[in-house]
């Protein structure tokens, strides 16, 4: 059973635009959520992150909020680049290793 | 310094073939970790080592599946006898601490191909 699910698999938005990527979980227990970036042939690079204690975290051009009521988290990135173009993963922590979603590609189409 | 490296980058093999992968992580990063990615799937834990102490292998997915990590410095993965579900990215990353709040730096990853 998936504890942290990203319902999307891929997503394209026009340079300049918002992008907002969506990620679920289901363990109450989570305390602290992570996104981290990934390009291909590359190991994921951590973006931002976001405690429970928390309902948002900005750095630069993104953006997480947390809605902890409905298990839910976005990253927004804003105005999106051409170079934001990879697969974005959402992570959560708490009293266990990581746990990661299956990943959202977004395409940034110039 | 340094970031995480793995090696090999691509590894092809033979079902039913033994497989090692190595790690090496940032240099003073007392925790290492293994996951696996299946085409389509997100990052699967396999392993962590932190310091010391007994490694968590609760994610490993079956015996055939092994990791050594020699103190606190370069680990490997084994897979024996090769399966072809085997094929898959595997990553490693290492932190400076082990809990889930510690950035975990990831290495480029293995890709495995189990023919």
């Amino acid at each position: 059973d998936q504890q942290v699910k990203q319902n999307s698999p891929s997503l394209s938005v026009q340079e300049g635009r918002i992008s907002i990527l969506n990620c679920d979980y289901t363990n109450s227990m989570f305390d602290y959520f992570l996104w981290y970036k990934k390009y291909p042939a590359e190991g994921p690079t951590f973006l931002i992150s976001i405690s429970s204690i928390k309902d948002k975290n900005e750095d630069g051009r993104f953006t997480v909020f947390l809605n902890k009521s409905a298990k839910h988290l976005s990253l927004h990135i804003v105005p999106s680049q051409p170079g934001d173009s990879a697969v974005y993963f959402c992570a959560a922590a708490g009293n266990t290793p990581l746990v990661f979603g299956k990943g959202t590609r977004l395409s940034v189409i110039a | 310094g340094a970031g995480v490296s793995q090696s090999p980058s691509n590894k092809v093999t033979e079902k039913g073939k033994d497989v090692e992968l190595r790690c090496d992580p940032i240099s003073g990063h007392t925790a290492l970790y293994w996951y696996r990615q299946r085409l389509g799937q997100g990052l699967e834990f396999l392993i962590y080592f932190q310091g010391n102490s007994a490694p968590d292998k609760s994610g490993l997915p079956s015996d055939r599946f092994s990791a050594e990590r020699t103190g606190e410095s370069v680990s490997t993965l084994t897979i024996q006898r090769t399966q072809q579900e085997d094929s898959a990215v595997y990553l490693c990353a290492s932190s400076s601490a082990w809990d889930s709040y510690n950035e975990q730096f990831f290495g480029p990853g293995t890709r495995l191909t189990v023919l």
